[in-house]
């Protein structure tokens, strides 16, 4: 079946530390997106890649990094300079143009 | 700069007890809007994509509709199952990027 695969799905981290966030897709989609989830917040957008080795930053980029060496593989990597980490990950695809996000399971990070 | 809010935050309802949850945006120029369900702890699952003004789409309990300015989502005859946050999304023309509410919560008590 196709889908998007998000790993690990929980994650603690010490602070200074700098951690990565897998995220694959099996469905050809071209776009993928990460984004942030907050409690009684909307989703953020963190960084997008519209084809591989492009990707522009979103609303809150700073204190993150991805890259985009393949069509299928979109990690995310939280550095120390993100000063308040803790929080749900979600990683989507889409085709190009119009039309319908697909999202992972997400994954829960925690600094302690 | 696209927005969406949406009303109430958190709603309540018996088991069988119609209601509607509402979507309002504003983007310049409507690529698409979009309402997902998430459970807790999980990702959000795709429930229907609208393109037009007057457009509808059903599926079992669900119907949403949209408007130029607002999409609503109602739900007939709730079911304890139907508990979840609700998120509506729209999508611009001018980029790929989609910008999300902060979602319903629906509680369906049995």
């Amino acid at each position: 079946d196709g889908g998007i695969t998000q790993s690990p799905k929980y994650l603690f981290r010490k602070e200074g530390q700098n951690v990565t966030l897998s995220c694959e897709q099996n469905l050809n989609h071209d776009a993928m997106y990460w984004y942030r989830q907050d409690p009684g917040q909307g989703l953020r957008l963190i960084y997008y890649s519209q084809i591989v080795n492009d990707f522009q930053k979103g609303d809150i980029a700073e204190g993150y990094s991805v890259s985009r060496e393949k069509k299928e593989s979109f990690p995310l990597t939280v550095t120390s300079a993100q000063k308040n980490p803790t929080a749900f990950y979600l990683c989507a695809s889409s085709t190009q143009g119009p039309g319908e996000l697909f999202f992972g399971e997400g994954s829960r990070l925690t600094v302690l | 700069e696209d927005q969406v809010t949406q009303s109430p935050e958190a709603l309540r309802l018996q088991e069988g007890e119609s209601s509607s949850l509402n979507c309002s945006y504003t983007v310049s120029g409507l690529r698409g809007l979009f309402w997902y369900r998430q459970d807790p702890g999980k990702g959000p699952e795709f429930l229907f994509t609208l393109y037009s003004a007057g457009e509808e789409k059903e599926k079992e309990r669900l119907k949403a509709t949209l408007t130029k300015k607002e999409s609503f989502l109602h739900i007939t005859a709730p079911k304890p199952e139907d508990s979840a946050t609700y998120l509506c999304a729209v999508q611009g023309n001018y980029g790929q990027n989609f910008v999300f509410g902060p979602g319903t919560r629906l509680s369906v008590l049995p």
